[in-house]
């Protein structure tokens, strides 16, 4: 089955400063990968997919990621970090060839300093 | 509105009982999921459902049971079986493979 993984557990980045949520993935075929973000006590919101295409794809509330297959990485990224960007954030993937299953990363918690 | 909408928020469960999670989307998805969350291992899936009177078993379904006789509707029963289930569920849906999955605000169930 598909899998995804996120090396950090938890990233920290002053105000206005860039940051990067790491995400690694392990699928048969072409991955369909997705981000979100979780507040606590909430659901989770989606920020942005790769299907197919350019390898930077464009999201919601200025953030971006980079797909890169020989790496089979898909890296979570904003130019300028925000205080209410602090929350947590899920990489997830779909194996398209494997019965539509989504599966989750353990999540990065990123808090942005002041 | 459209959405997805699990109930109730808060649900306090016996030992040795079952106990049913509810979850209704009115966005016409095909597909539909849930998934457990414990604090540092993420989601983990323990049921998906693909089409209506269908259904496929994720990474951890012991001790769970669902069904989908309707195409807006999945709700997961937790069962006297599963022997930890102290966790926040969450419940997904989504129209195909290169959809995005909507997610509700979650069910946190307690073991009291």
């Amino acid at each position: 089955a598909q899998s995804v993984a996120q090396p950090e557990d938890q990233v920290n980045v002053a105000e206005g400063n860039p940051l990067t949520v790491k995400c690694t993935y392990s699928v048969s075929g072409n991955p369909y990968l997705f981000w979100y973000v979780q507040y606590p006590n909430r659901g989770l919101q989606f920020l942005l997919k790769y299907i197919t295409g350019d390898n930077l794809v464009k999201g919601s509330y200025g953030f971006e990621a980079e797909f890169n297959k020989s790496q089979t990485s898909f890296h979570l990224k904003k130019p300028s970090a925000l205080v209410s960007d602090s929350a947590l954030y899920f990489c997830a993937v779909r194996d398209p060839y494997n019965n539509n299953d989504m599966r989750f990363g353990a999540g990065t918690r990123l808090t942005v300093k002041p | 509105d459209g959405g997805i909408t699990q109930s109730p928020k808060y649900l306090f469960r016996k030992e040795g009982q079952n106990v049913t999670l509810s979850c209704e989307q009115n966005l016409n998805h095909d597909a539909m999921y849930w998934y457990r969350q414990d604090p540092g291992q993420g989601l983990r899936l323990i049921y998906y459902s693909q089409i209506v009177n269908d259904f496929q078993k994720g990474d951890i379904a012991e001790g769970y049971s669902v069904s989908r006789e309707k195409k807006e509707s999945f709700p997961l029963t937790v069962t006297s079986a599963q022997k930890n289930p102290t966790a926040f569920y969450l419940c997904a849906s989504s129209m195909g493979v290169t959809t995005e999955a909507f997610f509700g605000q979650g069910t946190r169930l307690t073991v009291v």
